[in-house]
């Protein structure tokens, strides 16, 4: 079956460089997101990659995919306070869309 | 073009009672997912559905239901409820639907926290 694995937790200082990390299993999964969730809202989808990708870079935000260990990160570049939300790595294959538990990354001023 | 909306955004309820919250999706989106969310349990989850036709269901018992309008629009109903269905409910809509292959990535509403007491 599907999962969908990440950290639960990640601190860092702001200016510096954030990497969240997620493992999946579903070697169909086609399409890998990333959604932020801030407190007391729905998720906002961030981006995406297609599992044919190694990389995707948009502004701040860096995608990097290894299909053979079926390890997804994001990099946030230059982490600001703002960024202070849960971060959701989720895989879309045949079946239907499996979310990761979300890391919660805190930044530190 | 506007977002999924949910209404409504808070519901207090007594155990026992019933619920249904409501979700309109992003205009010309003809799936609707339904997810629980709760500190515990992470995203669960709940039902699609996909020009009125339920397509996944989740490993929820039989006092959640929904349906979907064929303007897309889509309810869900929690009946007789319990303590443990306190939780924020969230509606996703896409294009064309989970499980396509294609990218139809999910697109959320900001919730219904319903808290039962």
């Amino acid at each position: 079956g599907e999962d969908v694995e990440q950290s639960l937790f990640l601190s860092v200082r702001e200016g510096d460089s954030s990497v969240i990390n997620c493992t999946y299993t579903d070697s169909s999964s086609t399409y890998l997101y990333w959604y932020k969730q801030e407190p007391g809202a729905g998720l906002q989808l961030l981006t995406y990659i297609f599992s044919n990708m190694d990389m995707k870079q948009d502004q701040r935000l860096t995608v990097l995919l290894n299909k053979k260990d079926k390890h997804l990160s994001l990099r946030i570049a230059d982490t600001q306070t703002g960024d202070s939300a849960i971060y959701f790595c989720a895989e879309g294959g045949y079946q239907k869309v499996t979310f990761g538990t979300g890391t919660k990354l805190q930044v530190i001023p | 073009k506007a977002g999924v909306t949910q209404t409504p955004r808070y519901l207090i309820k007594t155990r026992g009672q019933q619920v249904t919250l409501s979700c309109s999706p992003i205009s010309g989106h003809r799936s609707v997912s339904w997810y629980q969310q709760t500190p515990g349990q992470g995203l669960q989850f709940l039902f699609e559905y996909f020009s009125e036709t339920q397509r996944n269901k989740g490993n929820f018992p039989g006092r959640f239901s929904g349906r979907q309008f064929s303007n897309s629009r889509s309810e869900m109903n929690v009946s007789t409820l319990e303590l443990g269905d306190s939780a924020l409910y969230l509606c996703a809509s896409s294009l064309s639907g989970q499980g396509t292959l294609g990218n139809s990535p999910l697109h959320f509403g900001n919730g219904t926290r319903l808290t039962v007491t």
